[in-house]
């Protein structure tokens, strides 16, 4: 089964940070592309990031340039989004999915994981 | 930021065909990028309805449908059920952003 599970979430304080992970498996991971998309609380989707298969092109949404990294370990199968100098405007639900392409779309979602950014 | 717009909602009795309009521009549906469309139902996480302008994944019934024309995709949803009440997204990559963007959203209300 094609999967991905999302982890770190959690109360941070502005300024503060937070690393969130994803797990993948029955796919080859290596292969394909993965984002981060994230949906405030009673938003739409934002996309945030995106990183391809071999780590070579790493894309950041403006919002979070600057403050936000992504980046992957093929060898675990693990993806990441680090996020430092957090904002009460980060606080959302975030999902990590898999990009096979940009002709395919994200076919493969996680749960999604929530932070919220609160003093 | 969203660049491409859609209608915050659309309604239909079941049976009937909605549509759902993705208004986009030239650094994106314009620029001839695939459109893909996601189903989001309350509480889950988002899921590929429509791939490629008009492909649809193993599994989406052929209900739900996808066109794109010059700068602008649409999504219909024939035969509407009371399941297929759910926001839905389009989505296309811009050359602004080195990245995807997605639409607004449209809430899709079964009478």
């Amino acid at each position: 089964e094609v999967k991905l599970v999302e982890s770190g979430g959690g109360l941070v304080k502005p300024g503060g940070s937070l690393r969130l992970s994803c797990v993948a498996s029955g796919f080859r991971f290596s292969s394909d592309r993965m984002d981060w998309v994230r949906q405030a609380p009673g938003k739409g989707l934002e996309w945030v990031a995106s990183i391809s298969g071999g780590s070579t092109y790493r894309h950041h949404a403006d919002s979070v340039q600057g403050r936000f990294t992504v980046s992957r370990d093929n060898a675990k199968n693990l993806f990441y989004l680090q996020m430092n100098d957090l904002r009460a405007e980060d606080t959302a639900v975030y999902y990590c999915a898999r990009v096979k392409g940009a002709f395919y779309g994200m076919d493969v979602w996680g749960q999604g994981t929530t932070v919220i950014v609160s003093s | 930021q969203s660049v491409l717009t859609q209608p915050p909602s659309v309604s239909g009795a079941p049976g009937e065909t909605v549509t759902i309009s993705c208004a986009g521009s030239g650094s994106n549906i314009g620029a001839n990028y695939d459109v893909h469309w996601y189903q989001q139902l309350p509480g889950a996480a988002p899921k590929l309805l429509i791939f490629a302008d008009t492909n649809r994944p193993s599994g989406v019934p052929d209900r739900f449908s996808g066109s794109k024309s010059g700068a602008s995709a649409s999504l219909a949803i024939a035969g509407l059920q009371a399941d297929d009440e759910a926001d839905y997204y389009c989505q296309c990559h811009d050359t602004g952003l080195s990245g995807f963007v997605f639409g607004t959203g449209t809430k899709v209300t079964v009478l």
